[in-house]
């Protein structure tokens, strides 16, 4: 069965630092999605990316963030200069025609 | 702002019976609402979806209802078994023309044997 995946699993960084996590939708979906969650927290919209540009994107997204599908297969986040509170756990979805969203298995960010 | 409510964080019910948890919200009118299943360290995975003109929908041992005049929704499982537990998320549509899900804070269902 098609399934997102995610890499790397577990990304520790100093503050300051750049990350880029990785996401690889399902092959023939359209609409793809970053959310996180905290620890012990909901979990949050950040954006959502179609045709190749943004198509909603929260508050929690800022300039600090980015998103790329780099090529066909690929989506992903960028955190230019990373916090302390963007430790969290990172997952991408995607979507393909109809409403429901796959999730991947996460990425856990852990800043230092 | 909206807001979404789900009961409890927590329910403790026994093996064999139904477990029903609830999702309020306020202040939209979703077309339609999801619920997801999150298991701990994991991706919340997709369960069931009911659009705001149906009143009930079912999936094996799972139902839930919709009543867009309350704003609310019941999840039940039933005949409920230990591999039931989890964190189930309510995610009501934010509106039309927007896929993006907002989550509430979830409700951990725990099943003793």
């Amino acid at each position: 069965e098609p399934e997102v995946t995610q890499t790397p699993s577990h990304q520790v960084t100093q503050m300051g630092q750049e990350v880029i996590l990785r996401c690889v939708p399902i092959s023939n979906h359209l609409y793809f999605y970053w959310y996180r969650q905290i620890l012990g927290q909901k979990v949050e919209f950040l954006v959502s990316f179609y045709n190749n540009e943004i198509s909603e994107k929260s508050e929690i997204f800022d300039d600090q963030f980015s998103v790329e599908r780099p090529d066909g297969s690929n989506f992903t986040l960028k955190i230019r200069s990373t916090k302390l509170e963007d430790s969290a756990m990172y997952f991408c979805a995607s979507r393909g025609e109809g409403y429901e969203q796959f999730f991947g298995p996460g990425t856990r960010l852990t800043v230092l | 702002s909206q807001k979404i409510e789900q009961n409890s964080e927590a329910l403790n019910i026994q093996e064999g019976k139904t477990a029903t948890l609830t999702c309020n919200y306020t202040n939209y009118s979703p077309a339609y609402l999801q619920w997801y299943r999150q298991d701990p360290g994991r991706g919340p995975v997709f369960l069931l979806l009911i659009r705001e003109n149906e009143k009930e929908k079912r999936k094996e041992r799972l139902k839930v209802t919709f009543d867009t005049t309350l704003k609310q929704s019941l999840f039940h499982i039933t005949a409920s078994q230990p591999a039931d537990s989890a964190t189930y998320l309510c995610a009501p549509a934010k509106g039309a023309g927007s896929y993006q899900l907002t989550f509430g804070k979830g409700t951990k269902l725990s099943v003793i044997p």
